[in-house]
């Protein structure tokens, strides 16, 4: 969808390994956020970020790190990615509506597996 | 922590049919938020709700907001093929981020 975007879409990677998961906005957002998407358990907040250099842990934050070191970019990093970390990987921000409301606004997804 | 419980977690309608899912929350909310996610795709935003007792249409869909704002329900009147999907609520409390409830799956028979 236009105004985000995330990369890879598809990745197959083995335990063990580091993985990078790449999100980019066009649209100068300051909320940037990291979700997992697993069936059961609906979306949960891996790590979100509220600035360049500003990030602060979600829901299941452990195993994983971000960084934002500009406003388009927020890459979430796997160090030593295991097997339940399989799963649908969605980058969401935080966009203005009409009358002060605010939305979630997804990219497309990526889908990691671990083998 | 805040926790969103929403129910149930899948129905299956035929089409025509009404379906209601319902959301409660732990906490008191300043707003609920409203999403659906088709098959293979991702979360699309519906709608917020923010003011006690809030009622909001879009078409068939009709959201509401309870009155001490710790519970929401949208409601679909005669269902269509067209909305299949997994209907997620995501309530604000306070400075916290969103949290979501698990989602309900719909089905619809044609």
């Amino acid at each position: 969808d236009a105004g985000i975007t995330q990369s890879p879409r598809h990745k197959v990677t083995e335990t063990g390994t580091p993985v990078t998961l790449r999100c980019h906005q066009t649209e100068n957002h300051r909320y940037m956020y990291w979700y997992r998407q697993d069936p059961g358990h609906g979306l949960r907040l891996i790590h979100y970020s509220y600035g360049v250099k500003d990030t602060d842990k979600g829901e299941v934050s452990d195993g994983y790190s971000v960084s934002r070191s500009k406003t388009e970019d927020f890459l979430l990093t796997l160090e030593s990615a295991t097997s339940s970390q399989t799963s649908v990987y969605f980058c969401a921000i935080s966009r203005g509506l009409a009358g002060g409301l605010y939305e979630q606004y997804f990219g497309p997804g990526t889908r990691l597996t671990v083998t | 922590g805040q926790q969103v419980m929403q129910i149930p977690q899948y129905q299956h309608v035929q089409e025509g049919e009404d379906f209601t899912t319902y959301c409660n929350s732990s906490t008191t909310l300043s707003n609920i938020q409203w999403y659906k996610q088709r098959p293979g795709g991702h979360p699309v935003f519906l709608i917020q709700l923010v003011k006690s007792g809030e009622v909001k249409k879009q078409k068939r869909l009709t959201f509401q907001f309870g009155e001490a704002k710790k519970n929401s329900s949208l409601h679909i009147t005669a269902t269509q093929t067209t909305d299949v999907g997994t209907y997620f609520c995501a309530g604000l409390s306070g400075n916290t981020p969103l949290v979501f409830g698990k989602g309900t799956r719909l089905s619809v028979i044609a």
